[in-house]
């Protein structure tokens, strides 16, 4: 079945830019109706949907976060990644990729296991 | 913005009791988009429950969605060791896409 992997720098300093890269095994990240998703998880918080990206490359972003973010696809390579720019320490927060519904369903499934990442100089 | 407030924020009850979890919307949500999960401590959150209703693929069947409009309930019946987590509710729609409750804890008393 999919497998999400994610995987970055587990540390980015403060005004920095964060960079993460979601791996995906067991099928293919172009076929079917799925887009991809990526959620983060501040520490003993809630969760907060950061963005997404179609196979074909179109995005769509929590306005929340007022156009830091990118999110973006490689097919070849079964992956897609996320880039924040300006980080501060609100940043800080366990990232996860998922599989998202695309345009046919209202869910996120399976996740990643998520990696975290600390803001600090 | 759709905002999804649970409640209770924490839950405490005993193996084989039953759970009443809800999820309250600001606007009216349809109901095919407002979805389940639970999260358990370090891993990320499994789906449960999409459509409200609808239990997704390996969820026993003690666990049951219903409402409409604004008002959404997770039941959980004769609890087992396994289903003390933290529970979300989600919408998709609107702006932005997806929004998550702030979740609810359920914990062993």
């Amino acid at each position: 079945q999919v497998q999400l992997q994610a995987s970055g720098p587990g540390l980015v300093k403060p005004s920095q830019t964060l960079s993460l890269t979601c791996t995906v095994s067991g099928g293919s990240i172009s076929s079917g109706v799925y887009y991809w998703s990526w959620i983060r998880q501040p520490a003993g918080k809630g969760l907060e949907w950061i963005g997404r990206v179609s196979p074909s490359g179109s995005t769509n972003y929590n306005p929340s976060l007022k156009g830091r973010v990118s999110i973006s696809i490689d097919t070849s390579k079964n992956q897609f990644s996320l880039t924040l720019n300006s980080v501060t320490a609100a940043d800080a927060a366990t990232y996860f990729c998922a599989r998202d519904g695309g345009t046919y369903f209202e869910w996120f499934d399976p996740w990643g296991q998520g990696t975290l990442v600390t803001v600090s100089s | 913005e759709i905002v999804l407030t649970q409640s209770p924020g924490t839950l405490s009850l005993s193996p084989g009791d039953s759970a009443t979890l809800s999820c309250r919307a600001s606007q009216s949500v349809t109901s095919t988009y407002l979805v389940w999960y639970q999260q358990k401590p370090g891993q990320a959150p499994r789906l449960l429950m999409d459509g409200a209703s609808s239990r997704a693929t390996g969820i026993p069947d003690r666990f049951s969605g219903s409402g409409s409009g604004t008002d959404f309930t997770l039941t959980i019946s004769r609890l087992e060791p396994e289903d003390f987590a933290v529970y979300y509710c989600q919408k998709y729609g609107g702006s932005p896409l997806y929004t998550f409750g702030q979740g609810t804890k359920l914990e062993i008393k």
